[in-house]
């Protein structure tokens, strides 16, 4: 089946990085457009970004350009979010996603099924 | 800037009735929405697309309605598991999400 397999919590001081991983399975890791998304506590889904696998292009939110990476090695069908610069306020669970469209279209369809279980990072001095 | 809003907030509905929750977005998104119900510590899972399109392997008492600016998820007869968090997100651009409706037990 379908599986997306992150890695485990990470707590981090304020001004550091972190670097997430999402392992996929089930599937042909390449033909779908991966997709972040984050939730702080408490708090509703806010949408990062994506990655084509195929290419390695990507397509950040506005909001976390100059500090959000995303990457991926097809190699062992992982890809990877990595945040910079990191305050509290970025203390949340990080969701790795699979977009619904076959890669082949062009662009994804930017609705996501299945998600990882989810990488609670947490910003604190 | 598109915004989602969510109607309410908060809705106490008894097992076996129906609930519906509302999603509206401040201009036009097509049908280009979705669904998903999220359960505490686990992640969103898709219900719904296309507005009214059941994802694979979702109940037939799950269904979705509207289009434009206007959106219901409907959920015929509630079950125990039903209970959770729903949140509404539009892809007519950038993916964006409601704040989410809590569907609690009555």
């Amino acid at each position: 089946q379908v599986q997306l397999v992150q890695s485990g919590a990470e707590v981090k001081k304020p001004g550091a990085s972190v670097k997430v991983s999402c392992k996929a399975s089930g599937y042909t890791f390449t033909g779908y457009y991966m997709h972040w998304v984050r939730q702080a506590p408490g708090q509703g889904l806010e949408w990062m970004g994506w990655i084509n696998p195929n290419s390695g292009g990507t397509n950040y939110a506005q909001k976390f350009q100059g500090r959000v990476t995303m990457t991926r090695d097809t190699s062992i069908s992982t890809a990877y979010m990595e945040l910079s610069r990191l305050r509290s306020d970025d203390t949340a669970v990080y969701y790795c996603a699979r977009d619904c469209g076959f890669i082949l279209t062009g662009y994804p369809l930017n609705w996501f099924d299945p998600w990882g279980q989810g990488t609670l990072v947490t910003v604190s001095s | 800037e598109i915004v989602m809003t969510q109607s309410p907030a908060t809705l106490s509905v008894s097992p076996g009735e129906r609930a519906t929750l509302s999603c509206r977005a401040s201009q036009s998104v097509s049908s280009n929405l979705a669904w998903y119900q999220q359960k505490p510590g686990q992640a969103p899972r898709l219900l719904i697309y296309g507005a009214s399109t059941r994802a694979t392997g979702i109940p037939a008492r799950f269904s979705g309605s509207g289009s434009g600016t206007e959106f219901t998820l409907t959920i015929s007869s509630l079950q125990s598991e039903d209970f959770a968090v729903y949140y509404c997100q539009q892809y007519n651009n950038w993916p964006l999400f409601g704040q989410g409706t809590k569907l609690e037990i009555k």
